[in-house]
């Protein structure tokens, strides 16, 4: 089965970038979506088709993916951007999501 | 207006079977391309697929629960329904239902609205 690998967690100060890569075999020629999860809401898509933005979601938020690695970068992050953060693609007819990257803005 | 909302029992006891429905509104699972799935966290865990219906009605399991699954739909009622048989303490989770948009699997679009997601927790 298809896997995805995240970093379990990483940290930022405010206004810098945060970078969360998720690595699978040739995920590349795969799409990626990104979803924020903060505690307490249900999850919120942040990224689909690689690099693009759901209406209503700041610009601050990117992605991107090639090779074996997909990335979500989030430019000017700020003390909301406090969250677990998940990548997902299909396999074959079936989802799947990383394991998660809780990311702690300080 | 697309919304989801789940729904079933808080507590359940280990063994039990539990059913789940998730009613939604602002949409059609007749529409073709529209995929409702069941998705969950365990407390302090991942995120883990867990079943997909599509409007042909053809089901998807997650291959590590497929005999512990059965996800159903009733298009009249806009709802869909997981039951989960045998149910273990590494159960409890919150559960979700979330919706892929029309040609969203094949364009990956991914999963763009979320119901407020359900606890549930499994006592011995």
């Amino acid at each position: 089965s298809y896997e995805l690998t995240q970093p379990p967690s990483m940290s930022v100060s405010p206004g810098q970038t945060a970078s969360i890569a998720c690595s699978g075999d040739k995920l590349g020629n795969r799409y990626a979506c990104w979803y924020q999860l903060r505690s307490g809401q249900s999850p919120l898509l942040l990224i689909y088709q690689d690099d693009r933005r759901p209406s209503g979601i700041p610009e601050r938020f990117s992605g991107s993916n090639s090779g074996n690695t997909a990335t979500l970068t989030i430019s000017g992050t700020q003390t909301m951007d406090e969250a677990d953060y998940y990548c997902q693609a299909w396999d074959s007819t079936t989802p799947v999501f990383g394991g998660g990257t809780k990311l702690t803005v300080l | 207006q697309v919304t989801l909302r789940e729904s079933g029992p808080a507590l359940v006891k280990t063994t039990q079977t539990i059913t789940l429905t998730c009613t939604f509104s602002g949409f059609s699972l007749t529409t073709s391309g529209i995929f409702v799935s069941w998705i969950r966290q365990p407390p302090g865990k991942a995120l883990e697929w867990l079943a997909l219906i599509d409007w042909h009605e053809d089901k998807y399991y997650n291959t590590s629960l497929k005999t512990r699954l059965t996800i159903s739909t009733d298009t009249s009622k806009n709802q869909v329904v997981l039951t989960m048989t045998n149910m273990d303490p590494v159960d409890t989770a919150t559960y979700y239902c979330a919706r892929i948009p029309p040609g969203g699997k094949a364009a990956g679009l991914g999963f763009d609205y979320w119901g407020q997601g359900a606890l549930v927790t499994v006592s011995s």
